[in-house]
């Protein structure tokens, strides 16, 4: 069974620096897809940005990258510019693609508690 | 688009009652499913359902029943409430065809606090 590890509880940064938060996992899978998830105050789960095991180049979305090491099996967040609204839950989630049913079954981490401070 | 409509947001139950959590998707999805959020454990997977009639397990499915009678429906049974049952619990759907999966990632509802006293 797959298993996601996030090894920082809590994490706080500046407004307006930059963050990582990281997240390894452990598969003996070699393509899978790697998402993380950000869930503010509000409760909603969010989309964050995506990564697909066999491509090389590490995604990309605004003020959010990744750094995807395939080989150490690490899949870290940079949150750069980090804004007030960042403060959130983030969720690393693991996903082992299958033909037929169980294509969406995400194995989740246990989360970091991001605080952006102003 | 409504997109997952989960009801009710917030329960409160006394040991040993009976609740079904409503879960609604309007996106025509084959795939749902159920996680509960406990502080310090992640996200986990209860139950899911591939489409209409079709139901399998997670990874912790024990004091759960699920159905899915309808493509847009996929309710989560609680027989007799226990505290352990605590949590918070959110309905998730995405197509289901392999070659979208990765374009097409889980939409969650926003979530029913659930307590059991």
């Amino acid at each position: 069974a797959q298993t996601v590890t996030q090894s920082q509880p809590e994490m706080s940064v500046q407004e307006a620096e930059t963050v990582t938060l990281s997240c390894t996992y452990d598969t003996s899978e070699s393509n899978y897809y790697l998402f993380w998830y950000k869930q503010p105050p509000s409760r909603q789960m969010i989309l964050v940005i995506r990564q697909e095991a066999y491509k090389q180049q590490n995604a990309t979305e605004n003020r959010f990258s990744v750094n995807f090491q395939k080989a150490a099996k690490s899949f870290s967040l940079k949150i750069s510019d980090s804004q007030l609204g960042d403060t959130a839950m983030y969720f690393c989630a693991f996903m082992k693609p299958r033909s037929g049913g169980s294509n969406y079954k995400l194995t989740f981490g246990k989360g970091t508690l991001l605080t952006v401070n102003p | 688009n409504a997109g997952v409509t989960q009801t009710p947001k917030f329960q409160v139950l006394k040991t040993g009652q009976s609740m079904t959590l409503q879960c609604a998707q309007d996106m025509n999805h084959e795939y749902m499913s159920w996680y509960r959020q406990d502080p310090g454990m992640g996200l986990r997977l209860i139950h899911y359902s591939v489409g209409a009639g079709i139901t399998d397990q997670g990874e912790v499915p024990n004091g759960y029943n699920v159905s899915r009678s309808t493509t847009e429906d996929f309710p989560l049974r609680l027989l007799s409430a226990a505290p352990s049952q605590t949590s918070v619990y959110f309905c998730a759907s995405s197509y289901s065809r392999p070659a979208s999966s990765y374009n097409s990632p889980l939409h969650f509802g926003n979530g029913t606090r659930l307590t059991v006293t």
